[in-house]
């Protein structure tokens, strides 16, 4: 992947709503995204990915769905938790490079009790 | 199965003063990565090793950074002579092989430069 940009920056919701985070990618020839978690100070942790032969992917409340033809991609949460309060990255590699995962900016998520 | 190990875990130096970090990645894993992560974005590639050669380091700032993996296990990362905007978190990552593999990092390693 080359450019990534993710959306929004900030995201607040009440437990128990939905999230949504959104990433859209400019090469044509990325084929896996991966999203990552990030709490404050801790190492960013895998949670979900999609491979481009897949159009949606589910783990239990996380869900993950690709739209090729318009190039974005996007974190669906489910009935959110407080725990789920952290930084979540989007991802692209594959393509034109060597396998070159290329991060989004981040989305600060918090869930308010 | 032990993750990623980097170490020190923090570091404070004076701009122009040299620093170095090691990775240790989990065992059987043939890439590396070593990314910079800057407050308030995402990690960005430096490096990328395939075993102990260097695949990707188009982003890495190669008048004071350099990295190697001499015998495909450990690498380090060097700084050299640092200046204040290098001040980031240093992530440590590998990964069975290239593409569209998981990639598991380690705890990183928090760089002050004054």
């Amino acid at each position: 992947g080359e450019n990534v940009e993710q959306h929004p920056s900030t995201l607040s919701v009440q437990e128990g709503d939905s999230a949504v985070i959104k990433c859209t990618y400019s090469d044509s020839a990325s084929n896996y995204f991966p999203w990552y978690k990030q709490e404050l100070g801790k190492r960013p942790q895998l949670i979900i990915d999609i491979r481009s032969n897949v159009g949606e992917k589910k783990d239990q409340r996380i869900a993950v769905t690709l739209n090729k033809t318009a190039k974005h991609f996007s974190l669906h949460i489910t009935e959110t938790q407080p725990e789920d309060s952290a930084v979540y990255f989007c991802g692209d590699a594959g393509g034109t490079s060597y396998g070159k995962l290329t991060f989004g900016q981040g989305t600060i998520l918090t869930v308010h009790p | 199965e032990a993750g990623v190990a980097q170490s020190p875990r923090y570091k404070i130096i004076e701009k122009r003063q040299s620093v170095a970090f090691w990775c240790n990645p989990i065992s059987g894993h043939a890439t590396l990565y070593w990314y910079q992560q800057i407050l308030g974005q995402g990690p960005k590639l430096l490096i990328q090793f395939q075993n102990n050669g260097v695949v990707d380091d188009s982003q890495l700032p190669k008048d004071r950074f350099s990295a190697e993996r001499l015998k495909g296990v450990d690498s380090t990362l060097k700084i050299q002579p640092a200046k204040l905007e290098d001040s980031a978190v240093y992530l440590c990552a590998s990964s069975l092989g290239p593409r569209q593999e998981t990639q598991y990092f380690g705890p990183g390693t928090r760089l002050l430069v004054l």
